[in-house]
């Protein structure tokens, strides 16, 4: 099981930016995935969720509007588009897969992490 | 939105110690609460789901229990490589929010 993740940069505030996690050695279009989020120096945040088939979807309050998860299943890909990007969105972005079966659940793979700097 | 509360926020035992990490959730959860492991600079790890199922390739000094809205991850013998900071986290609603994290150092 693999998640590479690409992507991340440094943008200015209101800007936008679009990640990816490219997925394999197991059956992507099965498995529910998530992204995460580390600020500098702090705990883990959950940022959005999506099905395996994409029916489904839950975004964190504080990207509720601003950012949009989805995924091409045949590509393997899961995606974060995050639009009107502000300093607080600075952070490590992770993307999780969630146990075959369930679309809420813990995360058994994570990416390798996404550096995300919003700053002029 | 479910809360989790993590204590202490910080903890320095020595080799050999039996330590324990306590999380509490805001509301109900039955056991949908996950432990990972971080260290510095790193993924996190799961060590835990289901409260109390280890993960595979974890090692079983690490133990968890609880259910409803207390819960604890114990390691029974603490050693050097388990520096770093844990985090529990609630899966039972969305948002899957974590705790605020604990920070685990050796003496």
């Amino acid at each position: 099981v693999q998640l590479v993740q690409s992507g991340g940069g440094v943008v200015q505030p209101g800007r936008s930016l679009r990640l990816s996690c490219a997925a394999s050695g197991f059956n992507f279009y099965t498995y529910a995935m998530h992204w995460v989020r580390q600020a500098p120096g702090k705990g883990l945040e959950w940022v959005a969720l999506m099905s395996y088939d994409g029916s489904s979807k839950a975004y964190a309050d504080s990207v509720k509007g601003r950012f949009t998860i989805s995924r091409d299943n045949s590509e393997k890909t899961l995606y974060l588009q995050m639009n009107s990007l502000r300093a607080e969105d600075t952070a490590v972005y992770f993307c999780a897969r969630v146990p075959v079966g369930f679309t809420s659940g813990w995360h058994d793979y994570w990416g390798q992490g996404s550096q995300v700097t919003v700053s002029s | 939105d479910i809360q989790m509360t993590q204590s202490p926020s910080s903890l320095s035992a020595s080799v050999g110690d039996r330590v324990t990490f306590t999380c509490r959730a805001s509301q109900g959860i039955t056991t949908h609460l996950a432990w990972y492991q971080q260290k510095s600079g790193k993924v996190p790890k799961l060590l835990i789901y289901g409260a109390s199922t280890l993960q595979s390739g974890v090692p079983s000094r690490f133990t968890g229990s609880g259910s409803g809205t207390d819960f604890t991850l114990t390691i029974t013998s603490l050693q050097p490589e388990d520096v770093g900071t844990y985090y529990c986290q609630n899966y039972h609603s969305a948002p899957q929010t974590f705790g605020q994290g604990t920070r685990l150092e050796i003496k």
